[in-house]
């Protein structure tokens, strides 16, 4: 079983919809990071979260310790938001466990 | 403020050759981390580096591989005898000075091909 497995693996949606991907982790954690990777293979970090809650735009992250649960939420999905998702942990030390990702079509 | 700058962005080299990848974080950052991308499947850790000391490389292959971060230049990921499952895109990433909890920053990847 992989440390960090996120949910769906691939999803379609319509522009304009509220889309949300989700990462459970199996270990402990000090935090959690959202990141992008477009199309062409570059990789943004979204955010980075030890508690609560963070937004930024149309973008939400949420993360529940107790549940070692995390949420990406999407707000007014656009075509321009078409990317693979990857949820990743933070331990004890500095390296990145990564989820496989999630691969975010959205269609106009 | 440049971000991380990774060269070269795509290298080819055939098998047995010696492949070298260069890495320079942003600017105030000394912590590097290098990461590898096989195709279809995730990232995975390879190794984190500070300058001039390598502080966890659990994730490099045993042989073969070796990373440095010099106190002058960039960071070098170098991989002797590239064999064809080598193949895959290498990225590094960079935080701040000050230990603690801090985003990493990517750089655009480089894509190794072994033919």
């Amino acid at each position: 079983k992989n440390e960090v497995e996120q949910s769906p693996q691939n999803l379609t949606a319509q522009e304009g919809e509220f889309i949300t991907i989700n990462c459970s982790y199996s270990v402990g954690i000090s935090a959690l990071h959202w990141l992008q990777q477009h199309p062409g293979g570059g990789i943004v970090s979204l955010f980075m979260l030890s508690s609560g809650k963070k937004k930024h735009g149309r973008l939400i992250a949420t993360i529940n310790i107790q549940e070692k649960h995390s949420s990406l939420h999407i707000t007014a999905s656009h075509p321009r938001d078409s990317a693979v998702y990857i949820c990743a942990v933070q331990g004890g030390s500095e390296k990145l466990v990564f989820g496989k990702g999630m691969k975010l079509t959205v269609n106009p | 403020n440049a971000g991380v700058m990774q060269n070269p962005r795509h290298l080819v080299r055939r098998r047995g050759q010696e492949a070298r990848l260069r890495c320079s974080p942003m600017k105030g950052h000394s912590h590097v981390y290098w990461y590898r991308q096989l195709p279809e499947e995730g990232l995975k850790f390879m190794v984190y580096l500070q300058k001039e000391n390598i502080i966890d490389e659990s994730g490099m292959p045993k042989e073969r591989f070796s990373a440095e971060f010099p106190k002058e230049g960039p960071s070098i990921l170098r991989i002797q005898q590239v064999v064809r499952g080598d193949s895959a895109a290498y990225f590094c990433a960079s935080s701040p000075e000050l230990a603690g909890l801090y985003e990493q920053y990517f750089g655009p990847g480089t894509r190794l091909t072994v033919t």
